[in-house]
């Protein structure tokens, strides 16, 4: 079981917005802003798509937002595109398992 | 543009060993922690081990202690894991990850498959 705990599917159709949650505790989520997200397409190498708790690398679409309140983090697509049909997982720097379990996120 | 080119992957027999090359490019080398993440068919991302830019401090998952070794060669922009001991669980598809900071893995290999099978 992993420390960061994803909820395994979310689902929107195109258009809308959907968040993905990611619960830790304050031993990581809640002790550091090193939050990060990552997106993987199917049989793809993950990419990170916000890091710092709600930063996103050069060529990050803006439709993607991060956030964090206590101990859980917040991923946020909104206008959703097919194309953002993928797997997402957060990490946190200080946990003692790195990564969530993950979110399938499914574009209706 | 920054490249992580993985090789080393393979079928390996339970209690074998494997060691996994990643080639980096396009960034200086030497200023960057680097990690190898790994991957079990079908499951959900596993960090593995992260080395200092001066190869001075490592660490590892439990599961891995005193069976893989991770080190760098940066002269030769080169990160490796020797992986020993190897068991059925250790199959998944290893990645080459940059981190930029605070376990952050802003880029990643194609990743190698290891496969370890009787």
């Amino acid at each position: 079981q992993s420390a960061l705990t994803q909820p395994p599917s979310a689902s929107g159709s195109p258009g809308q917005s959907v968040t993905i949650s990611c619960t830790g505790t304050s031993s990581d989520i809640g002790a550091y802003n090193y939050v990060s997200w990552y997106q993987q397409h199917p049989g793809k190498a993950p990419k990170l798509m916000i890091y710092e708790v709600n930063k996103r690398p050069s060529g990050v679409p803006d439709r993607f937002s991060g956030s964090k309140s206590g101990n859980t983090a917040s991923l946020t697509v909104s206008g959703l595109q097919a194309e953002d049909e993928a797997d997402y997982y957060c990490s946190s720097y200080g946990g003692a398992e790195l990564f969530g379990g993950g979110t399938k996120l499914t574009v209706l | 543009e920054v490249y992580l080119v993985e090789s080393g992957g393979g079928l390996v027999q339970p209690g074998g060993s494997l060691r996994l090359s990643c080639a980096a490019s396009g960034f200086t080398f030497s200023t960057y922690w680097m990690d190898w993440v790994r991957q079990a068919p079908g499951k959900g991302l596993e960090w593995v081990a992260s080395i200092k830019k001066d190869g001075s401090q490592k660490d590892y998952v439990d599961s891995v202690k005193g069976r893989f070794t991770i080190f760098r060669d940066n002269a030769q922009n080169s990160l490796y894991l020797q992986m020993n001991s190897l068991r059925v669980e250790d199959t998944a598809v290893y990645y080459c990850v940059r981190d930029r900071a605070y376990a952050t893995f802003d880029c990643w290999g194609q990743g190698t498959l290891v496969t370890v099978s009787s």
